[in-house]
């Protein structure tokens, strides 16, 4: 069966300084990956998608980044945090050829002081 | 569906009585609608989808209903109870290997 973990669950990070979030899928070869934000009591906001190694889409202008060095591992980061950046953070993937059904992570919260 | 700049609404409902939480889509090319449920500090997790061919699919205590006239979607949940409180979102696709677009989300809260 599939499964996906993301790292760490909480964080608590100063502004000004680096942040990298890591997920890793198992159980399914070539997922498509996505990186979502949900802020307290809002919506998700979609940040990145990835359909393969090195192929990054990025939805909004941001000071984020991501990166997916392996098939099944995907990466978000920061040089320098802002407050803005406080969040929730959603790791999910897709099944290509399928309808889009994402399946998350259990989300890293991040909060910038 | 637009997801940001919104805080969610809020569903208040008695515990044993049925609840609708309804959502607008505006792309009439969509033709896959899924229903998530995301508990308090967890990822969103599937509760039940339909393809546009359909206007009704039911699960256990879950109801999809589609009107694709009015793009509209609703989930009504039976017998509402306290596990059940959580915030709800809609989603659509226009198909194989298309995104999710999410839309506000609702916040159900059960009183006892």
């Amino acid at each position: 069966s599939q499964t996906i973990h993301q790292w760490p669950a909480t964080l608590v990070q100063p502004v000004g300084s680096p942040l990298s979030l890591e997920c890793t899928v198992e159980g399914t070869s070539n997922p498509n990956l996505y990186w979502y934000r949900q802020a307290a009591g809002r919506g998700l906001q979609l940040l990145f998608y990835s359909v393969g190694i090195g192929q990054i889409s990025s939805e909004v202008p941001q000071n984020l980044s991501a990166s997916r060095p392996q098939d099944r591992q995907f990466i978000l980061s920061s040089k320098k945090l802002l407050l803005s950046d406080s969040g929730f953070y959603l790791c999910a993937w897709s099944v290509l050829s399928n309808t889009g059904e994402l399946f998350f992570g259990e989300g890293s919260r991040l909060t910038v002081l | 569906g637009e997801s940001v700049g919104l805080h969610l609404p809020t569903l208040s409902v008695q515990e044993g009585d049925n609840s609708i939480i309804n959502c607008a889509y505006s792309n009439s090319a969509s033709d896959y609608f899924i229903w998530y449920k995301q508990e308090s500090g967890k990822g969103p997790q599937f509760i039940i989808d339909i393809r546009s061919n359909m206007d009704k699919r039911q699960g256990q205590r879950v109801t999809v209903l589609l009107n694709k006239t009015v793009k509209h979607l609703s989930l009504q949940i039976a017998a509402t109870q306290p596990g059940d409180s959580a915030v709800y979102f809609c989603a659509e696709s226009t198909g194989a290997n298309s995104k999710l677009t999410f839309g506000k989300g609702i916040t159900l809260s059960v009183r006892p």
